[in-house]
């Protein structure tokens, strides 16, 4: 079964400044997507960006982007010039990418409750 | 396009009664996924359907069940509730073509 940790509960960052958030999986696949998923306080899940392990580049969606390395099984979130509503939980995620998406649909880590200092 | 919907929003039970929780995906996403949220646990899967069939499964008693309708609405229902069945239920929508499943507001349930 895969496994994602996020080794950070929180993370605190001053507004306008750059916050990275640190998530590692564990998996036997060669195949999978992974995730980061923003929750605010109203617990809607946001989906913030994603990324195909097929594909080298990193992605990159406005202020966010990720710093994926496959063999190190690392799959870190940078966010640029932080706003008050980045304030969120954030969760890592992965998807098996094999027919049928895997038994396990999305398996989340724990997450990372990220502050903006104003 | 409408985002995903759940009803209720809210919901109070009692130990041993059942409960039916509603999600409706966005248009045109045929896959829908059910999750369950506490504290203690996290976000677990709990299952997936499309096509009006039962996909995937999470590891979950069997007192948590579902089932999808041919629009692709979904619901689940859980009987025989426990304390520890208090919980954020989240309902996701995909298409089948993409991996990138979208949330709904959820419903929170709450066993006394």
């Amino acid at each position: 079964a895969q496994t994602v940790t996020q080794s950070q509960p929180e993370m605190s960052v001053q507004e306008a400044e750059t916050v990275t958030l640190s998530c590692t999986y564990d998996t036997s696949e060669s195949d999978y997507y992974l995730f980061w998923y923003k929750q605010p306080p109203s617990r809607q899940m946001i989906l913030v960006i994603r990324q195909e392990a097929y594909k080298q580049q990193n992605a990159t969606e406005n202020r966010f982007s990720v710093n994926f390395q496959k063999a190190a099984k690392s799959f870190s979130l940078k966010i640029s010039d932080s706003q008050l509503g980045d304030a969120a939980m954030y969760f890592c995620a992965y998807r098996s990418a094999d027919s049928g998406g895997g038994a396990d649909g999305l398996t989340f880590g724990k997450g990372t409750h990220l502050i903006i200092q104003p | 396009k409408a985002g995903v919907t759940q009803t209720p929003r809210y919901l109070i039970k009692t130990r041993g009664q059942q409960v039916t929780l509603s999600c409706s995906p966005i248009s045109g996403h045929r896959s829908v996924s059910w999750y369950q949220q506490t504290p203690g646990q996290g976000l677990q899967f709990l299952f997936e359907y499309f096509s009006e069939t039962q996909r995937n499964k999470g590891n979950f008693p069997g007192r948590f069940s579902g089932r999808q309708f041919s629009n692709s609405r979904s619901e689940m229902n859980v009987s025989t509730l426990e304390l520890g069945d208090s919980a954020l239920y989240l309902c996701a929508s995909r298409e089948l073509r993409h991996y990138e499943q979208y949330f709904g507001p959820g419903t929170r349930l709450t066993v006394t």
